[in-house]
């Protein structure tokens, strides 16, 4: 049974490109998380997500990011025009119930900006 | 709001000696709290969990933690690290039952233990 899947492990974007992040949940997990870690920071929530619904967005930024999880396929979080400051550690998390004290992350995906 | 504040950025220690890493949260409601473990390049793996029922939680790896709930802290100790505990140590936040979804993190510690 393999845990939370993240990729790109890394990824490495030029100012003005788009990332995308992908989160594949644990078998059977039907909520995902995506927390984001800046340089000497603790992780940071950004989005909880069940299939097709945005639960709760209150983190992420206004503009440029946006999360998805489709009916079928991972769940994608997607930061167009990127600067300089979206560098960071993007962990994703899942459950197969909705609550904080019942979730697995990934081993995250680290986006950096040239 | 809840916050949570580690009040060392770094610990650094001897193989074999005991180690304490300190975490305060703030909440107006009952909370879990957490430890996370993160090394080096890779994800948090969750260490111990206090939901509710006794105080003193054990977790793996030897560790163990306390939830004082007068004092709002929920401390991490280990009686005798080894070299492979070196990594950095998150405390995280939740509202209970039937509250929030996130967990909110404090900046973590890095331990390193040297021989």
């Amino acid at each position: 049974n393999a845990g939370v899947m993240q990729n790109p492990r890394h990824l490495v974007r030029r100012r003005g490109q788009e990332a995308r992040l992908r989160c594949s949940p644990m078998k059977g997990h039907s909520h995902v998380y995506w927390y984001r870690q800046l340089p000497e920071e603790g992780l940071k929530f950004m989005v909880y997500l069940q299939k097709e619904n945005i639960i709760d967005e209150s983190g992420m930024p206004k503009e440029r990011f946006s999360a998805e999880f489709p009916k079928e396929g991972p769940s994608i979080l997607r930061i167009q025009q990127v600067v300089r400051g979206d560098s960071a550690a993007y962990f994703c998390a899942s459950s197969r119930v909705s609550g904080a004290n019942v979730l697995t992350f990934g081993a995250g995906s680290r986006l950096t900006v040239l | 709001a809840q916050s949570v504040t580690q009040l060392d950025s770094q610990v650094p220690v001897f193989e074999e000696a005991p180690v304490e890493l300190r975490c305060n949260y703030s909440s107006s409601v009952s909370v879990y709290l957490f430890w996370y473990v993160q090394y080096p390049n890779q994800g948090l793996q969750l260490l111990l969990k206090y939901l509710s029922g006794s105080t003193l939680v054990k977790g793996i790896n030897g560790f163990e933690a306390e939830f004082n709930k007068s004092q709002t802290s929920f401390h991490l100790r280990k009686p005798s690290v080894h070299i492979s505990d070196t990594a950095e140590y998150f405390c995280a936040v939740s509202e209970g039952q039937g509250g929030s979804e996130k967990l909110v993190f404090g900046k973590g510690t890095k331990l390193t233990v040297n021989p």
